[in-house]
């Protein structure tokens, strides 16, 4: 079975400084990866995913992440992160074939001015 | 945006009494989704359903039941609520490819705006 373990609750950040969001996933089959992004009070967004090819992936707001499969991790990255950037981010995992996927607990930025 | 739409977006009920929650698309997207959302513990799968009339359970099933008569409606209802299904309810859609009854590719999903749920 599928599981994903985001690795911080909780991560404040000053404005402008570089942010890296932790998520590990265990999975014995494929994968495809997801962070999603929830501002409050609304539903998810994808930031971006991951389904096959290169292993950087670049999506939206400056964000990017790295499928790392020997390590099963895809870590979230922005080099300088803005106020509006403070939002709750999910990783998700999905078994290949399997039609659904995992969400970790989330981890909440915080950028401070 | 993805046209997902939930119903009703707030509701306060008793314990015991029965609650619907209705989830509409008009994306044509063949799976659809109902996650709770709790405080540290993320999103957790209830249901979801792979075709109409065709649903599977996910992690937290235990007092929920779903049904799917039409591609564009899923409804999640919980027979008699308890105190601890106080909770954020959220939709989401996803579409896949299936080639020869299997899933050859699957898609990123799509988030109504919630329903908050309350059980007094």
């Amino acid at each position: 079975a599928q599981s994903v373990t985001q690795l911080d609750s909780q991560v404040p950040v000053f404005e402008e400084a570089p942010v890296e969001l932790r998520c590990n996933y265990s999975s014995s089959v494929s994968v495809y990866l997801f962070w999603y992004v929830q501002y409050p009070n609304q539903g998810l967004q994808l930031l971006l995913k991951y389904l096959s090819g290169s292993t950087l992936v670049k999506g939206i707001n400056g964000f990017e992440a790295e499928f790392n499969k020997s390590q099963t991790s895809f870590h979230l990255r922005k080099p300088s992160v803005h106020i509006s950037d403070t939002a709750e981010y999910f990783c998700a995992v999905s078994e290949a074939n399997a039609g659904k996927s995992t969400f970790g607990d989330g981890t909440t930025l915080t950028v401070k001015p | 945006d993805a046209g997902i739409t939930q119903s009703p977006r707030h509701k306060v009920t008793e314990t015991g009494t029965p609650v619907t929650l209705r989830c509409h698309q008009t994306e044509n997207h063949r799976y659809m989704y109902w996650y709770r959302q709790d405080p540290g513990h993320g999103l957790r799968l209830i249901h979801y359903s792979y075709g109409v009339k065709d649903t599977d359970k996910g992690e937290v099933s235990d007092g929920y039941s779903v049904s799917r008569s039409k591609t564009e409606d899923f409804l999640l209802t919980l027979e008699s609520a308890t105190s601890s299904q106080t909770s954020v309810y959220f939709c989401a859609i996803s579409e896949s490819t299936v080639t020869s009854g299997r899933i050859s590719s699957y898609n990123e999903q799509f988030f109504g705006p919630g329903t908050r749920l309350t059980v007094l």
